[in-house]
């Protein structure tokens, strides 16, 4: 099936310790996106990637590092330098310019 | 920086009433407008777009929203709302010659009520 896979769906770590949640899709898009959604807060942008080995700031990348080595491929760290990392992370491609976004089932990432 | 204002955070309402959630958006340029929905438990799904053309689109389930210029807003309309309905609605807007950055509002929860 093409679509968007993130894994894990539920993930906890220990405070002080770097997290790297997986996203991975088939769809041939060029651009890939990372947000955050906390309750009452809606979704904002950490990061986003227009093409390989390219990628640029969103509005709360602090505490927060990717990287796109493969296009199909956009993995998030959340650090310890995060001082609120608990949320619900969810990640998202479009082909680049004009589309809409699909969106992956999400990773609930919580940090005690 | 573009943004996105939802204005109803809570929106109550019985089956078969009407629907109209308000979202504005700040920025003076060309946009392209969404409504995503989450439906409890399940991924963001795409609701309706605008890029250009008509003002008024339609999309899945009976909803459609307008686009108003003049007003920078991007309502979403259902004429008669199910239990089905209730979720979370989001409006959201990218930028033309924005590099596709999709900035969303803070989103309004649906609860629709036999």
């Amino acid at each position: 099936d093409g679509g968007i896979t993130q894994s894990p769906k539920y993930l906890f770590r220990k405070e002080g310790q770097n997290v790297t949640l997986s996203c991975e899709q088939n769809l041939n898009h060029d651009a890939m996106y990372w947000y955050r959604q906390d309750p009452g807060q809606g979704l904002r942008l950490i990061y986003y990637s227009q093409i390989v080995n390219d990628f640029q700031k969103g509005d709360i990348a602090e505490g927060y590092s990717v990287s796109r080595e493969k296009k199909e491929s956009f993995p998030l760290t959340v650090t310890s330098a995060q001082k609120n990392p608990t949320a619900f992370y969810l990640c998202a491609s479009s082909i680049a310019s004009r589309a809409e976004a699909f969106f992956g089932q999400g990773t609930r990432l919580t940090v005690v | 920086a573009q943004s996105v204002s939802q204005h109803n955070h809570h929106v109550i309402l019985s089956e078969a009433a009407s629907l109209e959630l308000g979202c504005n958006y700040s920025y003076g340029g060309t946009v392209n407008l969404f409504w995503y929905v989450q439906y409890p438990g399940q991924h963001l799904q795409l609701l309706l777009k605008y890029f250009s053309g008509d003002p008024l689109v339609k999309g899945i389930k009976g909803f459609e929203a307008e686009f108003i210029k003049s007003k920078f807003s991007f309502n979403l309309r259902k004429p008669s709302v199910q239990w089905s309905d209730t979720a979370e609605y989001f409006c959201a807007v990218t930028v033309t010659g924005g590099g596709n950055k999709l900035t969303f509002g803070t989103g309004t929860q649906l609860k629709v009520e036999l």
